[in-house]
Parts: structure tokens; C-alpha cells; sequence
């Protein structure tokens, strides 16, 4: 079964502490790993998508990183309006839905 | 862009009434769309994919009769909920994606259920 873990569940950091937020998964064979940032109340909104092991992308302070088994996604020097939830998911191959993981909630305090 | 919105944000219904929540890409077709349901400080549990034109693909534990969902062109999905009832008070998020061979699925902003 396709299994995506988050870790950790909650992160408190000060403003410029950069840090990462991980991404563990399992899936029969991989066909994208996704993130997406959601504000309370809002919908998720689209990060990121990694194909391959090794494959890196950039946006702003975020970037995410993939291996074959797991995710990261680095925040450097993070501002307040960082704050939010991080989700990871995945999809495999013949599929056409995401495997969603628990998220990451991210506090950035001034 | 890849924008896609829902319709209404909020609502409240009384028990036993039915209420339909609409989801549409503004700026792309969109030939599947999927529904979601969100409790509070919980991650996203997808409740059915649509593909236009055809029948919905429900997971597990949604009941069809109650969550009926139409996609009935490449822009709009709907799902009502019937005869709702209080433990059907949730947050509803719709997400579309591209095209059949874009992977990235873009969702709506969601709309508040409470039923009294």
C-alpha cells in the first residue's frame, strides 16, 4: 500500500532559522511527489512536483529535494508569512490519485 | 495560470436537506477533478475522482448515493451532498488536473459545510 509519513507534525522556528521538513514514502513505483502549502481555511495551494531521484526545484526560500525514499523540503531564512501547513503526497504509476501525508505545520515567529 | 474555484465558500443547511457545491477550472479544461473532504488538523481524504463524461470512481467508505457527483463538462464538477446530516458538517476542496498527461492537480478554496 502506498504510504506517505511527515515528519515532524509541528515546527516552530524564528524568523531566518532555516530548517527542513521530510517526506518519507513508499509507493510501487513513483510517477511525481508533490508539495503543496495550505493556509487555515484555504485550499492547498501547488509547490512543487519531483519526478525523479536526485531532481531538485527552487521557489523563493523553498526548495525540495528527492530521493528514492524520501522528500525534503528546505526553508531558508523564513519569514512569518512562511507560517503553514506543508503537505507532501504521491502518485503512482497507473494511478490517478494523490497519497496525501499528515503535514508539517510550520510556525515562523518574528 | 491554473486557477480553480468552488461555489459557495460557506453554507449552512438544515438536517435532511440536500446542498450542491460547485467546482470550476477558470483558465483550463480539466479532464479529471477530484473531490476531497478535510476534518480540523487533518490532512486531505479524497472521497471520489471524476472524469468528464463518465461515471465518478468512489474510495472506499463514501457512500455514491449520498455524495452523488456530476462532471458534466470539462469546467465544472458538482457534488451534492443529500439529505445531509450533522457529521456531514466538513470541509469540501475540489482539485482539477491539466490534462491526461499533467500530473499536477490544482485545487479550489473550499467550501465550509455545516449542517444543523
Amino acid at each position: 500500500e502506498d504510504q506517505v509519513t511527515q515528519s515532524p507534525e509541528a515546527l516552530r522556528l524564528q524568523e531566518g532559522e532555516s530548517s527542513s521538513l521530510n517526506c518519507s514514502y513508499t509507493v510501487s513505483g513513483l510517477r511525481g511527489l508533490f508539495w503543496y502549502r495550505q493556509d487555515p481555511g484555504k485550499g492547498p495551494e501547488f509547490l512543487f512536483t519531483l519526478y525523479s531521484a536526485g531532481e531538485e526545484k527552487e521557489k523563493e526560500r523553498l526548495k525540495a529535494t528527492l530521493t528514492k525514499k524520501e522528500s525534503f523540503l528546505h526553508i531558508t531564512a523564513p519569514k512569518p508569512e512562511d507560517s503553514a501547513t506543508y503537505l507532501c503526497a504521491v502518485q503512482a504509476e497507473g494511478a490517478q490519485k494523490l497519497v496525501f501525508g499528515q503535514g508539517t505545520r510550520l510556525t515562523i515567529n518574528p | 495560470g491554473a486557477v480553480v474555484s468552488q461555489h459557495p465558500s460557506r453554507v449552512i443547511c438544515k438536517s435532511g436537506t440536500s446542498v450542491k457545491i460547485e467546482c470550476r477550472s477558470l483558465d483550463f479544461q480539466a479532464t479529471t477533478m477530484f473531490w476531497y473532504r478535510q476534518f480540523p488538523k487533518k490532512s486531505l481524504m479524497l472521497m471520489a475522482t471524476s472524469n468528464e463524461g463518465s461515471k465518478a470512481t468512489y474510495e472506499q467508505g463514501v457512500e455514491k448515493d449520498k455524495f452523488l457527483i456530476n462532471h458534466a463538462s470539462l469546467t465544472l464538477s458538482t457534488l451534492t451532498v443529500t439529505s445531509a446530516h450533522p457529521e456531514d458538517s466538513s470541509f469540501y476542496i475540489c482539485s482539477a488536473r491539466k490534462a491526461v498527461n499533467s500530473y499536477e492537480q490544482y485545487f479550489g478554496p473550499g467550501t465550509r459545510l455545516t449542517v444543523t
